[in-house]
């Protein structure tokens, strides 16, 4: 149990375009979904931190306006990285938790964003 | 402020003997404790937790203990396997405003290598 998948695996974009990942909680229902990103031989950054029905809180020095989070059910959130760059070019986690004691986070296999 | 620390970078451990990876935290409000495996171009895989009640928690292979006095906490490995060979990440979380479990904070990860 506790399966989360994320959609796509790789996308490769041009500058100026936006793309959408999905994150769905497969076998549960999460009540919070984190998004991370992952800098080349760096730790897990988080990104933001979604509940269902509401709006995502976001770290500081997150551009809300260019990563669009939406948590439309208790199973699936949707990060959309707006007018990329090259500098957005980066490896995107998503992790979904069912609001169990200590917070266990459950994550996705992860999204490799390339923008050319 | 890096509330999470793991300060070995790297471990090189050969097969069959134990491994031993270190963390320390700062915030005095963790109160559970979490590791993670992760492999390159993957998602963090969860390994085991402890709660801040206990001082230890096996789960086959991996045993994590906690020093509460020391902020301190560790993962065993044994006996080590090249299949553990991978990134392991520490993570702590605690019950913010005195409710529910927030976000994890996680350390800067060691790469363990398990030489056959």
């Amino acid at each position: 149990g506790a399966v989360v998948s994320q959609h796509p695996s790789r996308v490769i974009c041009k500058s100026g375009t936006s793309v959408k990942i999905e994150c769905r909680s497969l076998d549960f229902q999460a009540t919070t979904m984190f998004w991370y990103r992952q800098f080349p031989k760096k730790s897990l950054m988080l990104m933001a931190t979604s509940n269902e029905g509401s709006k995502a809180t976001y770290e500081q020095g997150v551009e809300k306006d260019k990563f669009l989070i939406n948590h439309a059910s208790l199973t699936l959130s949707t990060l959309t990285v707006t007018s990329a760059h090259p500098e957005d070019s980066s490896f995107y986690i998503c992790s979904a938790s069912r609001g169990l004691a200590g917070g266990e986070q459950f994550f996705g296999p992860g999204t490799r964003l390339t923008v050319l | 402020d890096q509330q999470v620390k793991q300060n070995s970078p790297s471990l090189s451990v050969q097969e069959g003997r134990i491994s031993i990876l270190n963390c320390d935290y700062t915030n005095s409000m963790f109160d559970y404790f979490l590791w993670y495996k992760k492999y390159p171009a993957e998602g963090p895989t969860f390994l085991i937790s402890i709660s801040s009640i206990k001082d230890k928690n096996e789960d086959g292979r991996f045993t994590v203990f906690l020093n509460k006095s020391a902020k301190h906490l560790s993962l065993h490995i044994v006996p080590s396997q090249p299949g553990d060979s991978a990134v392991y990440f520490c993570a702590a979380n605690g019950r913010e405003g005195g409710t529910s479990y927030g976000k994890l904070t996680f350390g800067q990860g060691t790469i363990l290598t398990v030489h056959p």
